[in-house]
């Protein structure tokens, strides 16, 4: 079973609108950690923030947020007024207690395509 | 400060010869990963070190498939008799080490393109 799902394969929107990427997860661990990753056309993924399964409050960061919902297992992230240079392909992963080891798992990918 | 560094860029090899894949891990990080993504595609887990530990093989996808790390530093990847689906992009990501059950954030490296003809 996928544990970290992607629903959204690919977005575009106008630059400056506000655009949300889901990300879904399954876990029977009560410790975990959730992370996204942007990977922008030049390649190389870059971390953006790590959150753990005990905290959820809200995180804000310049024009970006994260919704970390226990409830619905879900962990989206909101990019405010848009710009060209947020175009590039998001990852959720998860990451269980590391009881005999560090697997993270990796969802598929939202690609936002941000249009001038 | 130095990065995750993988070595080639890039590489065209021909079906069925060996390929070497290095990767230098942040100094100090103790876990290592390496992933697959071929094109278009999310993360495909390889493999995984994790100081003196054995490594988790588990994502291997066959046993053309190994890798090592020497020193607890340094690591290659090696796939033997390449096959055209072997191409894609492979990627080496290290991180800190683990605080009790607190998960270090991997860093990635700029990965390496390997074509297979």
């Amino acid at each position: 079973a996928q544990k970290v799902t992607q629903a959204q394969t690919e977005i575009s929107v106008v630059e400056k609108e506000d655009v949300t990427l889901d990300c879904v997860y399954e876990t029977r661990d009560t410790t975990y950690y959730l992370f996204w990753y942007k990977q922008p056309p030049s390649g190389e993924l870059v971390f953006l923030i790590r959150r753990n399964s005990f905290d959820e409050q809200n995180e804000i960061s310049g024009r970006y947020s994260w919704n970390f919902q226990k409830s619905t297992s879900s962990f989206n992230f909101t990019i405010t007024a848009s710009q060209v240079v947020d175009s590039a392909v998001y990852f959720c992963a998860l990451s269980e207690a590391p009881n005999t080891g560090n697997q993270f798992y990796f969802g598929t990918g939202t690609s936002l395509t941000v249009i001038p | 400060g130095a990065g995750v560094s993988q070595s080639p860029s890039n590489k065209v090899t021909e079906k069925g010869k060996d390929v070497e894949l290095r990767c230098d891990p942040i100094s100090g990080h103790t876990a290592l990963y390496w992933y697959r993504q071929s094109l278009g595609q999310g993360l495909e887990f390889l493999i995984y070190f994790q100081g003196n530990s054995a490594p988790d093989k588990s994502g291997l996808p066959s046993d053309r498939f190994s890798a090592e790390r020497t020193g607890g530093s340094v690591s290659t990847l090696t796939i033997q008799r390449t096959q055209q689906e072997d191409s894609a992009v492979y990627l080496c990501a290290s991180s800190s080490p683990s605080t009790g059950r607190r998960p270090g954030t991997q860093y990635f490296g700029p990965g390496t393109r390997l074509l297979v003809l």
